[in-house]
């Protein structure tokens, strides 16, 4: 069974803070880890598929970091602005054409 | 627009009742997917269709679903004798054909199944 882990749940940032979060996977059998934003009413929308360990990719204030050694990646958001508010999933994917979500982190920025 | 489109975007029916949603893909490309999401929880994968080709079916699929992709196109999910349980939010995602060791998905808006 493959379980993806995301922490925290749920946060509350100040309009202007920075955050991070993470996102834990079997270190084993790795191929990609995706991360998606999902906003209310809206499609997941990509915004990483890294593949290397030691990988880092970005997109404008957004930022994120692979460790498949240890089975980590983090994503960071520069200077939260209001449109940042929303579930962040990351998904991992051992070589088939499944990927395997986590539970997601519902990011909310307050004005 | 030219994104992934699902149809109908919300569906409310009795237990028992029959229910199909239909995906269009974006159009160049080959592979399409069906996620569900239930309440508190991930996306879990459902199958996955290279052009009109089922290759890939979850467990989760149980005997009342079934999903088909006809002319390598547009996709169905059907699923009989809904039971409560079947409530979610059904995706629908397609993506060239490097599939998803390399490439992202791009996700339908998604249609919300709720049994009553």
């Amino acid at each position: 069974i493959l379980n993806v882990e995301q922490s925290p749940q749920s946060l509350h940032v100040q309009e202007g803070d920075s955050t991070n979060f993470t996102c834990s996977f079997p270190s084993s059998n790795f191929y990609a880890l995706h991360w998606y934003r999902w906003e209310t009413a809206k499609s997941p929308e990509a915004l990483f598929v890294m593949t290397l360990n030691g990988d880092e990719k970005k997109k404008g204030r957004i930022s994120a970091t692979l460790n498949t050694k240890e089975g980590y990646s983090y994503l960071y958001i520069k200077g939260s602005q209001p449109e940042d508010s929303a579930t962040y999933l990351c998904a991992f994917n051992f070589g088939n054409e499944k990927l395997t979500f986590g539970t997601g982190t519902r990011l909310t920025i307050i004005p | 627009d030219t994104g992934v489109s699902q149809d109908p975007r919300h569906k409310i029916t009795k237990r028992g009742q029959n229910v199909t949603f239909r995906c269009d893909p974006i159009s160049e490309h080959n592979r399409l997917y069906w996620y569900r999401q239930t309440l508190g929880q991930g996306p879990e994968f459902l199958t996955y269709f290279q052009n009109e080709a089922q290759l890939e079916k979850s467990r989760l699929l149980s005997d009342r679903f079934s999903a088909e992709r006809p002319k390598g196109s547009f996709s169905t999910l059907e699923i009989q004798r809904t039971e409560q349980g079947d409530s979610a939010m059904y995706l629908c995602a397609s993506s060239f054909p490097t599939g998803v060791t390399t490439g992202e998905l791009f996700f339908g808006e998604g249609s919300r199944l709720t049994v009553l």
